[in-house]
């Protein structure tokens, strides 16, 4: 079965760089999350969007926006990095009612040097 | 606003025996859904088991078992003859069911070993 893709696995980006996630959710799954994982930490979420609209936002800084586009496929732009951004950023995707049931993706290390 | 906690950072058991893993949560709301969640050390998240709140039967998947208690607010995950695959980092995860977010709360997760 289809599973929840993400790119790329691994990035390392400089302080002040940018840097864009990119997530493909499950054929038909119409919500999209977003999750950031710091290391030795839970899983905290960040945003998310149904039918390509944002349905939630989370504690998500100001220097990262996301959007999902027509085909359902969501990105998170990230700017001006810091050296706390480093984490594994993972997307989930879910359908159906009730929408309970979040399949995640592998997620995408994000290093900030 | 919703807690997850999970008191045990770490615990670990000998291989086919049995080990339970505690989590409590606070919430005012009385729909919502329950969840174990497994990460190995790949990082990759697998789903364990999920509860739903307006069941009262405590939800079975092979050797995972809950015990939930919606009073006490309490939602523990049994695995069964545990096997050395079993060992991981398992995050307890609440949701509620609510119009327009379904986010995941998840606890700070219990590191498991199983010994050979």
């Amino acid at each position: 079965a289809a599973g929840v893709i993400q790119s790329p696995r691994h990035l390392i980006k400089e302080k002040r760089e940018t840097a864009t996630l990119k997530c493909y959710p499950i054929p038909r799954h119409d919500t999209v999350y977003w999750y950031q994982q710091g290391p030795g930490q839970d899983p905290q979420f960040l945003i998310s969007f149904y039918e390509k609209m944002q349905s939630d936002k989370g504690s998500i800084p100001d220097r990262f926006s996301a959007q999902q586009f027509s085909d359902y496929h969501s990105e998170l732009n990230m700017s001006s990095l810091e050296l706390g951004d480093s984490a594994l950023y993972f997307c989930a995707s879910s359908t159906g009612t009730p929408k309970y049931e979040q399949y995640f993706g592998p997620g995408t290390r994000l290093t900030v040097t | 606003a919703q807690t997850v906690t999970q008191s045990q950072p770490e615990m670990s058991v000998q291989e086919a025996e049995t080990v339970t893993l505690s989590c409590t949560y606070d919430t005012s709301e009385n729909n919502y859904y329950l969840f174990w969640y497994k990460q190995p050390p790949s990082r990759q998240m697998i789903l364990v088991i999920r509860q739903e709140a307006y069941k009262q039967q405590n939800a079975t998947e092979n050797r995972f078992s809950v015990n939930f208690q919606k009073a006490a607010k309490s939602f523990s995950l049994k695995i069964s003859d545990s096997q050395l695959g079993d060992t991981a980092m398992y995050f307890c995860a609440f949701m509620k069911l609510a119009s327009g977010t379904y986010k995941y709360i998840f606890g700070t997760g219990t590191r498991l070993k199983v010994l050979a």
